[in-house]
């Protein structure tokens, strides 16, 4: 089974409003890191907003949010106020394992286009 | 701080040919990580270590080998290549916990014949 699943292969947003993107995660551990990072079209990855198995508040970094439903195992990242230079490819993450051990896994990515 | 780094950018094979893919970080990170990325596929974990010395495998860890003698530096090897590796190689760094996220290095682009 998938550990992460991004069910938007792309979507399209006007500047200045606000997009959710979907991520859905499978695991049976207890304790577990969420991350959302950000791949424009130059390549590089870029941290954006992590969340805690156990935080009981969404995070929010900026215009990120991260809007949290551990029951539905969900984590999606919502940008608000969109622009320009957030298009690009957006990648759930999930880490998870014992001690050191751990390991992440991505999803597929959602390829996020900003309309002016 | 030059952060997560790595060589070369681009490189071309043959199939058949072995290469190592460097990476190296300066950040004291115990933590350091070889993913490929394929479209429609996000990143894959193929190898990883939690300190020198120590390794573990990932998700997609054959045809590829890894050792770890130094904390800063983390090589991927590939033994025999083959088309089916032609992919983006990022190298990424971090701390131990789950918390922490990732540093990822610039990537290299790997071309099989």
């Amino acid at each position: 089974a998938q550990k992460i699943t991004q069910t938007q292969p792309g979507m399209f947003v006007q500047e200045k409003e606000a997009v959710t993107l979907d991520c859905t995660y499978d695991t049976s551990d207890q304790s577990y890191g969420l991350f959302w990072y950000k791949q424009p079209s130059s390549g590089e990855m870029i941290f954006l907003i992590y969340q805690g198995s156990y935080d009981e508040q969404n995070a929010t970094e900026g215009r990120y949010s991260l809007n949290f439903q551990k029951a539905r195992k969900s984590a999606n990242l919502v940008i608000s106020a969109s622009q320009l230079g957030d298009s690009a490819m957006y990648f759930c993450a999930m880490r998870e394992g014992v001690y050191n051990f751990n390991k992440f896994y991505f999803g597929s990515g959602t390829k996020l286009n900003v309309k002016p | 701080n030059a952060g997560v780094t790595q060589t070369p950018k681009f490189q071309v094979l043959k199939t058949g040919q072995s290469m190592t893919l460097q990476c190296a970080q300066d950040m004291n990170h115990e933590y350091m990580s070889w993913y490929r990325q394929d479209p429609g596929m996000g990143l894959r974990l193929i190898h990883y270590s939690v300190g020198a010395g120590i390794t573990d495998q990932g998700e997609v860890p054959n045809g590829y080998n890894v050792s770890r003698s130094t904390t800063e530096d983390f090589p991927l090897r590939l033994l025999s290549a083959a088309p089916s590796q032609t992919s983006v190689y990022f190298c990424a760094s971090s701390r131990t916990t789950q918390a922490d996220t990732q540093y990822f290095g610039p990537g290299t682009r790997l071309t099989v014949l």
